[in-house]
């Protein structure tokens, strides 16, 4: 198995909901990673968790909330969001979590916030 | 602020032809050097790394790296129209375990 699987793929939620994002990969990968990439943008780093700890958040809202349950897993729990926050939600694991290994990315999650 | 700089684009190449992907950065202690692919609403896709200098032959992939003049590119050969997509370059500074992405290049190939 070499994927990154996310779910969902597609998601639209009011203001006032609350939903969770879904990231599972079984490479054994020690390191997992929340990116949000808007059109014509690269991808910018949310949070980091290494070893299943929470390793980097950056300065994201707490509105984002991130969890680790286990290594094979990472949910983003998303509540009272803003319309500026429709986004494509990147899962992406790596080996080792030292960087030089690169990234396994999931294939996402499409966001709209109405 | 390290930054990763890449021409937005669109590069447009006929068929065929060999493309050519330019990045430099700032940081000159940067060590790994990442090439990723998205196609369009799709997600990015490690197509290549390099750490030394010279060249990485990959297929019809080849990176080329030259650290004293900080760049890093992708020449794709026998370019096709399935190769369109952005490429987007990431590179890992040193002492650092999160790479810094451009803002990516657009890459058109037409029949």
């Amino acid at each position: 198995d070499t994927e990154v699987t996310q779910t969902p793929k597609h998601l639209v939620m009011g203001m006032t909901n609350k939903k969770s994002l879904k990231c599972e990969q079984h490479m054994g990968h020690r390191a997992m990673y929340w990116y949000k990439q808007k059109a014509k943008k690269p991808p910018e780093l949310m949070f980091v968790y290494s070893y299943e700890k929470l390793s980097i958040n950056e300065s994201v809202p707490s509105r984002f909330s991130p969890e680790c349950p286990n290594s094979s897993l990472l949910n983003l729990h998303l509540h009272a969001l803003q319309p500026e926050d429709s986004a494509l939600y990147l899962c992406a694991s790596s080996q080792t979590g030292t960087g030089f290994d690169g990234y396994t990315f999931g294939s996402g999650t499409r966001l709209t916030v109405v | 602020q390290k930054e990763v700089e890449q021409n937005s684009g669109p590069l447009s190449v006929p068929e065929g032809a060999i493309a050519s992907l330019n990045c430099t950065y700032s940081d000159r202690g940067s060590q790994s050097f990442f090439w990723y692919r998205q196609y369009s609403g799709k997600s990015p896709e490690l197509i290549m790394f390099i750490y030394s200098n010279g060249d990485k032959e990959d297929g019809r992939f080849t990176a080329q790296l030259n650290k004293a003049s900080q760049y890093v590119s992708l020449l794709i050969r026998d370019s096709q129209p399935s190769d369109s997509a952005t490429y987007l370059c990431a590179v890992l500074s040193g002492g650092s375990y999160i790479p810094t992405f451009g803002r990516g290049t657009s890459l058109i190939v037409h029949p």
